[in-house]
């Protein structure tokens, strides 16, 4: 079945450091790839997505790049700031017309980042 | 565009007890999505409804049931609580494009 694999955490970093939260997948077909991104006692949020290969997503700062070679979406932003500090979560989806996938999101275990002054 | 609102935000139950969750999606949205939140199995799909039918399914006991009514609004229910339905409970509705917009959750307790 469909899997996500985050790398370990927690992360923890200076303000202004840079920030890569590696993230791979397995999956049948292809994926849309997201980061969703949780601030303490809230929901998730869309941080960036790509539907296809070598799309890049980005916002806020954050990128990431679809890479069907190495099955991977990697999380990086060059300069973070305390505001980042929460938990990130890739997911990938396979809904398609005529599938049984409609409307599941397969995350990873997620990242905590902390970014200290 | 208000966003995916969930109510209430936090339960109490006892074990044995049940427990009905609200979502309300983005206007315009079909489709909704449930989603249960624990430290120790991370985020796991309950199930999801479009047009009233339920189209997807997790790995989850039959005292986990969800319905969506004409307006897209969805409850989920679960009855005969255990210690271990204690989470975080996320709703998601799903635009056209296939993003999914996640509202605050609930979070249940049971004692």
């Amino acid at each position: 079945g469909d899997s996500v694999t985050q790398m370990e955490g927690p992360v923890t970093l200076s303000e202004e450091a840079f920030l890569t939260i590696n993230c791979t997948y397995t999956a049948t077909g292809y994926p849309s790839l997201f980061w969703y991104v949780q601030y303490p006692g809230e929901g998730l949020q869309l941080l960036l997505k790509a539907t296809k290969a070598d799309d890049k997503g980005s916002n806020k700062g954050f990128e990431a790049t679809y890479r069907k070679e190495t099955t991977s979406f990697h999380l990086e932003k060059g300069s973070v700031q305390v505001s980042d500090s929460a938990v990130y979560f890739c997911a990938l989806s396979t809904a398609r017309a005529g599938g049984t996938s409609y409307g599941k999101l397969t995350f990873g275990q997620g990242t905590i980042l902390t970014v200290h002054p | 565009k208000a966003g995916v609102t969930q109510t209430p935000r936090y339960l109490i139950k006892t074990r044995g007890q049940q427990v009905t969750l609200s979502c309300s999606p983005i206007s315009g949205h079909r489709s909704v999505s449930w989603y249960q939140q624990t430290p120790g199995q991370g985020l796991q799909f309950l199930f999801e409804y479009f047009s009233e039918t339920q189209r997807n399914k997790g790995n989850f006991p039959g005292r986990f049931s969800g319905r969506q009514f004409s307006n897209s609004r969805s409850e989920m229910n679960v009855s005969t609580l255990e210690l271990g339905d204690s989470a975080l409970y996320l709703c998601a509705s799903r635009s056209t494009g296939g993003t999914q917009y996640f509202g605050p959750g609930t979070r249940l307790l049971v004692l």
